[in-house]
């Protein structure tokens, strides 16, 4: 009974480069949304995805951040030319389809907690 | 703007004794709340949601009540372990984006053996 999954549990980056995070949602869920954690803070919405599609990107910086959820394979998400603010703890959280259950519930991965030097 | 908010920052609670957490929301269109315990290094774990058309709703050692005259919410841990050091966390969503969760800061919660 997997749980979300989130890959790496801790990246380091210089200025400049580039970070890939990693998540795979509970089995059979359809829905992904990524969260960012400042700390001592709460979790900030930064955005959700179905299969192949951006539903909401309301809490995503314009510029360097994108996301995808392609049809095979886990969702990611990618920062371009990381600085020093991008350091965070990154979220994922999945729920199930509706007809599934609760769609409202979102249950969590351990998160990437990304360091940039 | 609307908001998610929580009353104290910290809880020190003497292990065997109950807990409670409280919460405030701006939002009167929040319609599903939720709250999520945060240990250290991990993220999120659900304990127990509640929807805006009930006042009370009780799992294993929690209860949650919801004032939505006040936009008030509580957790309630009753003989509060050691493992239920963490963080604690309200969310809660509102239509039409009732998948967007909005946090509060935290509470972060400290048992005394």
């Amino acid at each position: 009974n997997a749980g979300v999954m989130q890959n790496p549990r801790h990246l380091v980056r210089r200025r400049g480069q580039e970070a890939r995070l990693r998540c795979s949602p509970v089995k059979g869920h359809s829905h992904v949304y990524w969260y960012r954690q400042l700390p001592e803070e709460g979790l900030k919405f930064m955005v959700y995805l179905q299969k192949e599609n951006i539903i909401d990107e309301s809490g995503m910086p314009k510029e360097r951040f994108s996301a995808e959820f392609p049809k095979e394979g886990p969702s990611i998400l990618r920062i371009q030319q990381v600085v020093r603010g991008d350091s965070a703890a990154y979220f994922c959280a999945s729920s199930p389809p509706l007809g599934q259950g609760n769609t409202d519930t979102q249950y969590f991965g351990p998160g990437t907690r990304l360091t940039v030097l | 703007g609307e908001s998610v908010g929580l009353h104290l920052p910290t809880l020190s609670v003497q292990e065997g004794d109950n807990s409670i957490i409280n919460c405030a929301y701006s939002n009167s269109a929040s319609d599903y709340f939720i709250w999520y315990k945060q240990e250290s290094g991990k993220g999120p774990q659900f304990i127990i949601d509640i929807r805006s058309n009930m006042d009370k709703r009780q799992g294993q050692r929690v209860t949650v009540l919801l004032n939505k005259t006040v936009k008030h919410l509580s957790l309630q841990i009753a003989a509060t372990q050691p493992g239920d050091s963490a963080v604690y966390f309200c969310a809660e969503n509102s239509p039409p984006n009732d998948y967007k969760l909005s946090f509060g800061a935290g509470t972060t919660v400290t048992v005394r053996a």
